[in-house]
């Protein structure tokens, strides 16, 4: 699995937009990119992944680079109830099928 | 809603005292997890069942078994806590174990050991 390298605290405006980072620059073609968050005491939620397209859903969207070694989480209007450790994991989800997180960006949604 | 579901959310044991975590999922996925994490780290997976096939990590301590009877229920049996045991269990399960598969947590159980 590519390493993955995250701020380790970001703040953002309640109501705002807020962009979590990611870089994997190497990344192999065959790995997946990841978004989970941990909000305090609670299982990791699943978020949203992505191979090269960029990615949406109900909760956020996904932007990787072209090259794709780095990829931009954003959450389109955080509310308090998104502050969470946010994890970026690049896998392939195949044989092991193993989520290697790291340490994650603490998000803190402020009002 | 389909979910996967931990009880208990808390559980207290004495040190070198058996114990056992529960995990059940709706989801009716092949695959089942157990991760665990510690204060202030990031969660760690121990061991996965490929439907009946199970999947050790090469650095989970012996101490560590699990069991799973079927589809909707897995174990993870701890033989003889120690103190360094304390720790966020978490149970996951993802339909496949293909590329671009999804795991989905449950809400994890803490264990105390005294």
């Amino acid at each position: 699995d590519a390493k993955t390298t995250q701020p380790p605290s970001m703040d953002c405006a309640e109501g705002r937009a807020a962009n979590l980072p990611c870089n994997h620059s190497t990344i192999s073609g065959n790995e997946y990119v990841y978004w989970y968050r941990q909000i305090h005491s609670q299982g990791p939620q699943y978020i949203i992944h992505g191979l090269k397209n960029n990615e949406t859903n109900e909760m956020a969207s996904l932007i990787i680079t072209e090259d794709r070694k780095s990829s931009t989480l954003i959450l389109p209007h955080a509310t308090l109830r998104d502050t969470a450790v946010y994890y970026c994991i690049a896998t392939i989800m195949e044989y092991g099928n193993k989520l290697v997180f790291g340490a994650g960006t603490i998000l803190r949604v402020k009002s | 809603d389909a979910m996967v579901i931990q009880n208990p959310r808390y559980q207290v044991t004495q040190f070198g005292k058996p114990v056992t975590l529960s995990c059940s999922q709706t989801l009716n996925h092949n695959v089942m997890y157990w991760y665990q994490q510690k204060s202030s780290q990031a969660p760690k997976l121990l061991f996965h069942y490929y439907d009946k096939d199970f999947n050790n990590e090469a650095d989970t301590p012996d101490n560590f078994q699990s069991r799973r009877p079927n589809t909707s229920f897995c174990f993870l049996d701890i033989r003889s806590p120690g103190l360094g045991d304390a720790a966020m269990y978490l149970c996951a399960t993802s339909r496949d174990r293909g590329m671009g598969e999804t795991q989905y947590f449950g809400p994890g159980t803490r264990l105390l050991v005294l």
